[in-house]
């Protein structure tokens, strides 16, 4: 069964802090994985894509990171901003139904002055 | 404003009536997706059109629900007979239908869906 899994489920940092989210999957055939930032209320935005030769992607503070062989991706976010408070998931596109997108349930990242 | 829109934005019904949702994609897209999100929830997906064509719909979408795409360019998603657990964001997503890696889904704001 094709299954992203992310930790932690929650986070609380304090502004100007670094933090690192994690997302596993289980998608098979692998296409691409995204990073995805969902403001409350709003619809999802991609922040990076990442194809199965592609270890790195950086977006400004955002740095996100692929290992295809442990099938582990992780979004590291620098120097955070208030701005930064919102739900990031961890999207895999795959599968034996080709485009089809598995979303993790996401990390809720809280920013606090 | 070029990008996914969807209306109404917030629905508030009473159980047992029928709703029915509006999804503008960007204008150029061949696909057109469903999502429902829950609250905490990643988007869960529910059906898709390329062009008019409804190419699959997942098994979460029961009976009640309905999804069209008349013209291959707005879609509409109706619920009939609302129930309590029908609350929900419902998303809305398109993608210009190209093979391989680079199809980016973007996605609409959403409607939150409350059935009391």
């Amino acid at each position: 069964k094709n299954q992203v899994e992310q930790s932690p489920q929650s986070l609380i940092i304090l502004e100007g802090k670094n933090c690192t989210l994690q997302c596993n999957y289980t998608v098979s055939p692998f296409s691409n994985l995204r990073w995805y930032k969902q403001d409350t209320g709003r619809g999802p935005v991609s922040l990076t894509i990442m194809t199965f030769s592609e270890n790195t992607k950086s977006n400004g503070r955002y740095t996100a990171t692929l290992d295809a062989d442990t099938k582990q991706s992780s979004l590291h976010i620098t120097a955070s901003q208030l701005s930064d408070s919102a739900s990031y998931i961890c999207v895999v596109s795959g599968g034996n139904a080709g485009n089809m997108l598995t979303f993790g349930g996401g990390t809720r990242l809280m920013v606090k002055p | 404003d070029t990008g996914v829109s969807q209306n109404p934005r917030h629905k508030i019904t009473k159980r047992g009536q029928n709703v029915t949702f509006r999804c503008d994609p960007i204008s150029e897209h061949n696909r057109l997706y469903w999502y429902r999100q829950t609250l905490g929830q990643g988007p869960e997906f529910l059906t898709y059109f390329q062009n008019e064509a409804q190419l699959e719909k997942s098994r979460l979408l029961s009976d009640r629900f309905s999804a069209e795409r008349p013209k291959g360019s707005f879609s509409t998603l109706e619920i009939q007979r609302t129930e309590q657990g029908d609350s929900a964001m419902y998303l809305c997503a398109s993608s210009l239908g190209r093979p391989g890696q680079g199809d980016e889904q973007f996605f609409g704001p959403g409607t939150r869906l409350t059935v009391l």
